[in-house]
């Protein structure tokens, strides 16, 4: 397998739910991000890690929280989410934090 | 604070015309990347071209080509020979030297008529 994969693709909760967000690169880079995709907005950035450390959270509400257990691997888990909260999350890595990012397919969730 | 523009919400082009989509960046900072992206309906990000503020000649990659012009602050990109499968969201970015933050602009939606 090679790229950056998501899973899942699609999801729908409830907003009590508890559930979380899967990215895999298999590019040996050392840098992933989450962004959010709203319909009708700018691609936002969320959380970029660098060597498995946070550089940048963007003001992103507690009920997303990121965890990247190495430089392959990065979740982002979602606790008591909003409607508004209903995105396209897209999943990147780069070799450096100012190169060239490599995306995944994204995960359409759908906040009820 | 970097930002980039794309004035174009939507473009049409005909099967096999060139076209130009229009990208405009600010920064302060002297070293930059701009970068191009095409994202069709399903949704992922297709990375499709890079121009370094330094490169002296303008990138070119296949049918796509970046016109650079540094002076003016802008990063046009150039699809030759349209096709079909062109048809999707483009998104021009730029990432700084000294921030971690990779700016996108709004996106233009291409649409190539047959």
């Amino acid at each position: 397998e090679t790229g950056v994969t998501q899973t899942p693709r699609h999801l729908v909760m409830g907003m009590t739910n508890k559930k979380s967000l899967k990215c895999e690169q298999h590019l040996g880079h050392n840098a992933m991000y989450w962004y959010k995709q709203s319909a009708k907005k700018p691609l936002e950035l969320m959380f970029v890690y660098n060597f498995k450390e946070q550089t940048e959270n963007n003001s992103v509400p507690s009920r997303f929280s990121p965890e990247c257990p190495n430089s392959s691997h990065l979740f982002l888990h979602l606790h008591t989410l909003q409607p508004e909260d209903s995105a396209l999350y897209l999943c990147a890595s780069s070799q450096g934090v100012r190169e060239t990012q490599y995306f995944g397919p994204g995960t359409r969730l759908l906040v009820l | 604070a970097q930002k980039i523009t794309q004035t174009q919400p939507g473009m049409f082009v005909q099967e096999k015309e060139a076209v130009t989509l229009d990208c405009t960046y600010d920064t302060s900072d002297q070293s930059y990347g701009l970068f191009w992206y095409k994202q069709p309906s399903s949704g992922e990000m297709i990375f499709l071209i890079y121009q370094g503020s330094y490169d002296e000649q303008n990138a070119t990659e296949g049918r796509y080509s970046l016109n650079f012009q540094k002076a003016r602050k802008s990063a046009n990109l150039v699809i030759s020979a349209s096709q079909l499968g062109d048809s999707a969201m483009y998104f021009c970015a730029m990432s700084i030297n000294y921030g971690q933050n990779f700016v996108f602009g709004p996106g233009t939606r291409l649409s190539v008529l047959p």
